[in-house]
């Protein structure tokens, strides 16, 4: 069975641009979550989708934070513009309900300077 | 406020010595408690799962405990291997609210 795939894997940009991540979850999860993780932080969630609808997006800083999930498989998280404190591992997990196991993508590791 | 917290921050043990990592909550209502692994570089992997009615868990060299009177887990790691460096995440579930705590950095040398 395929994992949870995302890319890029790392992306540096400078303050002020845009930047997009992709996600690819397990195949059959109607559940999928981005999060923040800050260096030495656990995860911070930042937006939970039910098939293509938002349950939670209550911690996304919507200013500047997107994220779609248009046909209920693939996600897209977008920043715009960045900021220095958006430095971090943007994670991706995916399960098939919401109180199940939730399997973790490798991360796309943004760098902001 | 953080309603998971983890202890040690970090941990160094040598390889084959046992190590008991602190996970403490106060995450309400409760529905489970899971342990992750994150090595370097990568997502976190599901240890152990646990509910309620579990006192005890184990995932071979990996024993979770949990005393859900006093909310307290802890994970126990038996004969150590270089392979067990790792960040180790508490994460404690109320409904379909996660709280994850901050983990703790286990370095093991040889």
């Amino acid at each position: 069975e395929a994992g949870v795939a995302q890319s890029p894997r790392y992306k540096i940009i400078e303050k002020r641009q845009s930047v997009a991540f992709w996600c690819n979850p397990i195949s059959g999860h109607a559940t999928l979550y981005w999060y923040q993780q800050i260096l030495g932080q656990g995860p911070k969630l930042l937006i939970q989708f039910q098939n293509n609808g938002v349950v939670d997006d209550s911690q996304l800083p919507k200013d500047r934070f997107s994220a779609e999930r248009l046909k209920g498989v693939d996600s897209t998280l977008k920043i715009q513009p960045a900021k220095l404190e958006d430095s971090a591992v943007y994670l991706c997990a995916s399960t098939v309900g919401p109180t199940y196991e939730q399997y973790f993508g490798p991360g796309t590791r943004l760098t902001v300077t | 406020k953080n309603q998971v917290e983890q202890s040690p921050q970090s941990l160094i043990i040598l390889e084959g010595k046992n190590c008991t990592l602190q996970c403490n909550y106060t995450v309400s209502p409760f529905s489970n408690l899971r342990w992750y692994k994150q090595d370097t570089g990568r997502g976190p992997v599901s240890l152990t799962i646990m509910t309620f009615s579990e006192n005890t868990k184990s995932n071979g060299r990996y024993t979770a405990t949990l005393d859900a009177d006093t909310k307290q887990s802890s994970l126990h790691i038996t004969a150590s291997q270089l392979s067990d460096s790792a960040s180790y995440i508490c994460v404690v579930s109320a409904g379909n609210d996660m709280r994850f705590g901050a983990g703790t950095r286990l370095t093991v040398k040889p």
